[in-house]
């Protein structure tokens, strides 16, 4: 069954305080891997886009990376403004998108 | 370059009543897809459109219903209201079969 999940549910961090967040997969025929941004109350912000292992992509802050099984969200020297909901998504054979349920990112000052 | 649009962007309605919520995608993309947000389920797919066609179908019951215009504009249809039903509801439009940018959502409150 293809299905996407994230972990952990919530992160609480420090200002600065470095981590990472993971989504792990199990789709048939990997067509993407997307990261967003959530707010609450408003629609996901479009992050990045990874296609392949070993793809890595960079914005500010965040650093995400693929590899067959699995992307991670690294987030370095985190800012309370970074604070958020991070989904991930993978879109799979037949143009069909699955959703992680997302990890809720509380970054304190 | 706008972005997805959506209206209204909060509506109230009652059970028993059905609701249309629209969706302009970015200018040149030719796919719309719409899904449900609520805390407990996440994300959830209903459906897409591409050239007017419906291409893809989440797993919701037949009162929800969509379609699209020669524009691409979106339009998503619940008939029939639940209290259930409430949720925020996103619309995505994206070139064809990549990235998919998201509205600012429709807040859907069902008394």
């Amino acid at each position: 069954e293809d299905q996407v999940t994230q972990s952990p549910e919530a992160l609480r961090l420090q200002e600065g305080e470095s981590s990472s967040l993971n989504c792990s997969y199990t789709v048939s025929g990997l067509r993407g891997l997307f990261w967003y941004r959530q707010d609450p109350g408003k629609g996901p912000e479009f992050l990045f886009t990874l296609y392949s292992a070993g793809e890595e992509k960079e914005k500010e802050r965040l650093k995400a990376t693929l590899t067959k099984k699995e992307s991670f969200l690294h987030i370095t020297a985190p800012k309370p403004e970074d604070s958020a909901t991070y989904l991930c998504a993978v879109q799979a054979d037949f143009n069909k998108f699955y959703f992680g349920s997302g990890t809720k990112l509380n970054v304190k000052p | 370059k706008a972005g997805v649009t959506q209206t209204p962007r909060y509506l109230i309605k009652t059970r028993g009543q059905q609701v249309t919520l629209s969706c302009s995608p970015i200018s040149g993309h030719r796919s719309v897809s719409w899904y449900q947000q609520t805390p407990g389920q996440g994300l959830q797919f209903l459906f897409e459109y591409f050239s007017e066609t419906q291409r893809n179908k989440g797993n919701f019951p037949g009162r929800f219903s969509g379609r699209q215009f020669s524009n691409s504009r979106s339009e998503m249809n619940v008939s029939t209201l639940e209290l259930g039903d409430s949720a925020l509801y996103l619309c995505a439009s994206s070139l064809g079969s990549d990235t998919q940018y998201f509205g600012p959502g429709t807040r859907l409150t069902v008394l």
